[in-house]
């Protein structure tokens, strides 16, 4: 089966400046990848997500990167503000009938 | 549009009983929906793929005589845990992708916090 593993598990920049989490994942047959952001006590929320046809994409100050060869990809986000502090999960799956596996998670901590 | 459902969002109940937890798709037919678990600070576990009118498959490690999933429609999956004990006491989410439309990520639900005393 799938295994993503995700790094860093926890994350502190400052304030404006940019942070990165990378994810790499096994199966070459996954073609979708999600990125979520979630809360202590609430629903994963999608803030991105890329298709392996893809191999970046971005919106407004979030972007993602895949590079299938590799089997990794890595969620970039700029101009940091407080509230983009949260747990970030990756993910990857084979398709829409596939169920999603989840790195372990990111910590990000923006210092203020 | 695209709203996942899920109720009751808290339980809190004697170890031996059995808490049913529904997943509604409320704006689009879902054939397919997942279920998930998440341990406190840990992450987001796939427990099992319910598929409407039939047999749900689960993964690896997860007791299917222990989570009984129904998904009898097309909007709605129920995950039923049967005889709880303190350690089934997680956060229960389910999630669906719109029937049909390949490019949909899949929406959540909001989640349902199991605690067994």
């Amino acid at each position: 089966g799938e295994n993503v593993e995700q790094h860093p598990s926890t994350l502190s920049v400052q304030e404006g400046d940019s942070a990165v989490i990378k994810c790499t994942y096994s199966d070459s047959a996954s073609n979708y990848f999600p990125w979520y952001k979630q809360e202590l006590g609430k629903r994963p929320q999608l803030i991105i997500d890329i298709r392996s046809n893809v191999g970046e994409k971005k919106d407004q100050r979030i972007a993602v990167t895949l590079n299938k060869t590799a089997k990794h990809f890595s969620l970039h986000i700029t101009e940091t503000q407080p509230e983009d502090s949260a747990v970030y999960f990756c993910a990857a799956a084979g398709g829409g009938a596939d169920g999603l596996t989840f790195g372990k998670g990111t910590h990000l901590i923006i210092q203020p | 549009g695209a709203v996942v459902s899920q109720h009751p969002s808290w339980v809190i109940c004697k170890s031996g009983t059995s808490v049913k937890i529904e997943c509604r798709s409320l704006d689009f037919q879902a054939t397919t929906m997942f279920w998930y678990r998440q341990f406190p600070k840990q992450s987001l576990m796939l427990m099992a793929t319910s598929n409407e009118g039939s047999k749900a498959t689960y993964e690896q490690g997860v007791e299917k005589d222990k989570f009984l999933i129904n998904h009898a429609s097309l909007t709605l999956s129920t995950l039923t845990v049967t005889s709880a004990h303190p350690e089934d006491s997680s956060f229960y989410i389910c999630s669906a992708t719109p029937e049909g439309v390949d490019d949909q990520p899949q929406h959540f639900g909001d989640g349902t916090r199991l605690s067994i005393l």
